[in-house]
């Protein structure tokens, strides 16, 4: 079945360790998202590529890195930069049609 | 600012009643709105879309929503929830300028018995 795989699904890490979110899209799409949650604050975008070796920072890019080597292929990086790095993260590739779809989702407890 | 605002954090509301979610987005030339559902510890599922055509779109489950542009509006309703319909709701707006898609901050609906 064509779809978004996140991976993995529960995280933990200590304080001043980077980790890294998978997101893989079997779905052909060009477009690729890096959201957070919080409760009551919606989702935030932290970086979007719109093909392969181009992305560019959302509006919450500090402390994470992504790379876009692959078509298929969108890993997030949370650094140790991240200051309150404690969330879910949503991954999503976008059609043509401007429809985002949603990987499954991520939660990373520092502890 | 391209922004995208729900109105109401939290909807409760006892099963068989009316809903309506409210919405408005930033004004814009060319916009494409959409409405999201997420359930518990989930990824987002598209509950329905506008992207031209008819102001008025429905879901398969009973939501429809309209899109008025003098309004910057795009409310989601429903005449008779159920039990299953509880989630949190999110719109969102894609603008062509910047090709990003702008998320509300989400309304909980609270469907009691």
């Amino acid at each position: 079945d064509g779809g978004i795989t996140q991976s993995p699904k529960y995280l933990f890490r200590k304080e001043g360790q980077n980790v890294t979110l998978s997101c893989e899209q079997n779905l052909n799409h060009d477009a690729m998202y890096w959201y957070r949650q919080d409760p009551g604050q919606g989702l935030r975008l932290i970086y979007y590529s719109q093909i392969v070796n181009d992305f560019q920072k959302g509006d919450i890019a500090e402390g994470y890195s992504v790379s876009r080597e692959k078509k298929e292929s969108f890993p997030l990086t949370v650094t140790s930069a991240q200051k309150n790095p404690t969330a879910f993260y949503l991954c999503a590739s976008r059609t043509g049609g401007m429809e985002l779809f949603f990987g499954e989702g991520s939660r990373l407890t520092v502890l | 600012a391209q922004s995208v605002t729900q109105l109401d954090s939290q909807v409760p509301v006892f099963e068989e009643a009316p809903v309506e979610l409210r919405c408005n987005y930033s004004s814009s030339v060319s916009v494409y709105l959409f409405w999201y559902v997420q359930y518990p510890n989930q990824g987002l599922q598209l509950l329905l879309k506008y992207l031209s055509g008819s102001t008025l779109v429905e879901s398969i489950n009973g939501f429809e929503a309209e899109f008025n542009k003098s309004q910057t509006s795009f409310h989601l309703r429903k005449p008779s929830v159920h039990i299953s319909d509880t989630a949190e709701y999110f719109c969102a707006a894609f603008y062509n300028q910047g090709g990003k898609l702008i998320f509300g901050q989400g309304t909980e609906l609270s469907v009691k018995p």
